[in-house]
């Protein structure tokens, strides 16, 4: 089963803090990797996506570094707030025609 | 602009009972997906419809059934629920066009428990 590894679990983190989420992959085919953002009782929302020809993405407060060697990409939140406080998903697709695999998701608490 | 609608919000079943979650999305998207999510275990692929007339099994298929009704509609059908399909179940839909890919639109979720 294809894969995609996401840490840690859960993260708290004060505000103004950088908030840290990695995700890991098996699949060299994987060619699209977008991350989610998801609050309470409400559906995920598309947050940033990278491809694997680009090394980082940033948008706003939001970036995106990717390892292509190493199979790795990880989000950063740069000024973390209480509204970041969410739930986090990374997510790879194996091939065009198929469908989004998800990690396991982080809930970020963002205190004041 | 609705996006991806998905009825009901909320629904209880007795064990063995079915029902069918409907999804409409009006962004004439061709591909859309169903996903559960359980406490701890992300979203879950139960079946997608790359196209209007296709659909394929995900991760976890067993126990459901999906209808590709056209190209805004897909419906997710449980012919004898189990406790174990307890969950928070997510419609999306995305336009995918060769090596481009696009984002997923969500639903708001049907929350199932299943007694």
């Amino acid at each position: 089963q294809q894969q995609v590894k996401q840490s840690p679990q859960s993260l708290i983190v004060q505000k103004g803090g950088i908030s840290i989420i990695n995700c890991a992959y098996e699949n060299t085919a994987f060619d699209y990797f977008p991350w989610y953002q998801q609050f309470p009782g409400k559906g995920p929302a598309l947050l940033i996506a990278i491809r694997p020809d680009v090394s980082e993405k940033k948008e706003g407060r939001f970036t995106i570094s990717f390892n292509k060697s190493a199979k790795q990409f990880s989000l950063h939140i740069m000024d973390s707030q209480p509204g970041d406080s969410a739930t986090y998903f990374c997510a790879a697709i194996p091939q065009a025609g198929t469908a989004l695999i998800f990690g396991k998701g982080t809930t970020l608490s963002v205190s004041s | 602009n609705a996006g991806v609608t998905q009825t009901p919000k909320f629904q209880v079943l007795k064990t063995g009972q079915s029902m069918t979650l409907q999804c409409a999305q009006d962004m004439n998207h061709n591909s859309m997906y169903w996903y559960r999510q359980d406490p701890g275990m992300g979203l879950r692929l139960i079946y997608y419809s790359a196209s209007e007339g296709t659909t394929d099994k995900g991760e976890v298929p067993n126990g459901y059934n999906v209808s590709r009704l056209n190209k805004r509609e897909f419906s997710l059908r449980l012919e004898s629920a189990a406790p174990s399909q307890t969950s928070v179940y997510f419609c999306a839909s995305s336009e995918v066009g060769g090596v481009l890919y696009y984002g997923y639109t969500f639903g708001s979720g049907t929350r199932l428990t299943v007694v």
